[in-house]
């Protein structure tokens, strides 16, 4: 079974501040993994995904995330936050099933 | 291609009567998800079909819940007799089978039962 754990429900960061949020996986085979952000009233859209090869994956607005096998981990920065930048985002992971999401962490983003 | 659409956006019912949530895949995907989210769950998985056929429906809550695709770009969820505790934000998904590519998700619908 593939699970997903997303550290913080909720954080709080200063425009300009580097954002970090936290995901980590369980997967008993090697995971596809993505983050999707979910601004208010809209659904999801993909930021980024990780399959195969580089383990540091650009994605859309300036974010990337890190494949850590050893760590089980694929958290999600950008150096500089925007105020743009508030919404949710779910971390999720799949392979050879559906995606399986994490509880999401509510970024806020302080002028 | 205009994405995955939803219909309606919103829907406010009165408990007992039934609803009916719509959504169109991307053309060309043949796999179809329906997920609902709420502020206890977060983002559940409800069912979800490859190239029509329902695979698993595992998380469909109860018997009240129901899921078609008629065909390979259109699948309807039906929820009858509705009650308060469906009210959620429902989305659905769609992708290429066996890919293991990313999900497109439709702008959703926010049910209210009252």
């Amino acid at each position: 079974a593939q699970s997903v754990t997303q550290l913080g429900s909720h954080v709080s960061v200063s425009e300009g501040a580097l954002v970090l949020l936290r995901c980590n996986y369980s997967s008993s085979v090697p995971p596809y993994l993505f983050w999707y952000v979910q601004y208010p009233n809209q659904g999801l859209q993909l930021l980024l995904k990780y399959t195969t090869g580089a383990t540091l994956v650009k994605g859309i607005n300036g974010f990337e995330a890190e494949f850590k096998k050893s760590e089980t981990s694929f958290h999600l920065t950008k150096p500089s936050a925007h105020m743009s930048d508030a919404a949710e985002y779910f971390c999720a992971v799949r392979r050879n099933t559906p995606l399986v999401f994490g509880k999401g962490t509510r970024l806020s983003v302080i002028a | 291609d205009a994405g995955v659409i939803q219909s309606p956006r919103h829907e406010v019912t009165e408990m007992g009567q039934e609803v009916t949530l719509r959504c169109k895949l991307i053309s060309g995907h043949n796999s179809l998800f329906w997920y609902r989210q709420t502020m206890m769950r977060g983002l559940e998985l409800l069912i979800y079909f490859n190239n029509n056929v329902p695979i698993d429906d595992s998380g469909m809550p109860e018997d009240r819940f129901s899921a078609k695709m008629p065909n390979a770009s259109f699948s309807t969820l039906k929820i009858q007799p509705s009650e308060p505790r469906d009210s959620a934000v429902y989305f659905c998904a769609s992708t290429l089978q066996g890919l293991n590519t990313e999900a497109f998700f439709g702008q959703g619908t926010r049910l209210t039962v009252v």
